[in-house]
């Protein structure tokens, strides 16, 4: 138990779906992210939120939206997605200072179908 | 730019064997963080390690150890006398001090560790 909790677990979606994935974490920290990890490709940082205010969209199709609307809880909203969204999508906090280790969430899979 | 290089995509050991991860690094900071993650199948990256850029003593916990060395920017982890539960994606992970706080992630090895 690393103190990031995610949910669901897993989910599979149409890709006319809406769905949302949820993190939460209690550990006091006030930067969180949120990371794609898909088969045979590196992590790919998709936002980064510090204290409630995104600082980082690193290029991510709008078909992904976060809300972050408090220090411990951030989401991912999906909408329309494409299969090759397909993916493990997971969740980090850490201090806003930078020097210390991220926390990450055990992820959603996600299917889409 | 910050790079982190991890050559190994998978590596394969019987149960026992001695194994090291190796982990490159490229940046312009004189001041950083390097970091292990290990990635169980469960999921979630779990942290091991955090070292600072100015400290270059190697360390050892348990069965772990891990290797920094500056002059060729490298930050080698090793596992002694394997087991199964060490199997698991391994990431080695930079991150500059001062302004970002956005940790740059090689692409993992994966090891096996069979019984």
């Amino acid at each position: 138990e690393t103190g990031v909790t995610q949910t669901p677990r897993h989910l599979v979606m149409g890709m006319t779906n809406k769905k949302s994935l949820k993190c939460e974490q209690h550990l006091g920290h006030n930067a969180m992210y949120w990371y794609k990890q898909s088969a045979k490709k590196p992590l790919e940082l998709m936002f980064v939120y510090n204290f409630k205010e995104q600082t980082e969209n690193n290029s991510v199709p709008s078909r992904f939206s976060p809300e972050c609307p408090n220090s411990s809880h951030l989401f991912l909203h999906l909408h329309t997605l494409q299969p090759e969204d397909s993916a493990l999508y997971l969740c980090a906090s850490s201090q806003p200072s930078g020097v210390t280790e991220a926390f990450f969430g055990q992820g959603t899979r996600l299917t889409v179908v | 730019a910050q790079k982190v290089t991890q050559a190994q995509t998978e590596i394969s050991v019987v149960e026992k064997e001695d194994v090291t991860l190796d982990c490159v690094y490229e940046t312009r900071d004189t001041t950083y963080y390097l970091f292990w993650y290990k990635q169980p199948p469960s999921g979630e990256l779990v942290f091991l390690i955090r070292r600072n850029s100015f400290d270059e003593q190697n360390e050892i916990s348990g069965r772990y150890s891990w290797n920094f060395q500056k002059s060729t920017s490298s930050f080698n982890f090793t596992i002694t006398a394997s087991q199964v539960v060490d199997s698991a994606v391994y990431f080695c992970a930079l991150l500059p001090s001062g302004g970002s706080y956005i940790p740059t992630f090689g692409r993992g090895t994966s090891l096996i560790v069979h019984p």
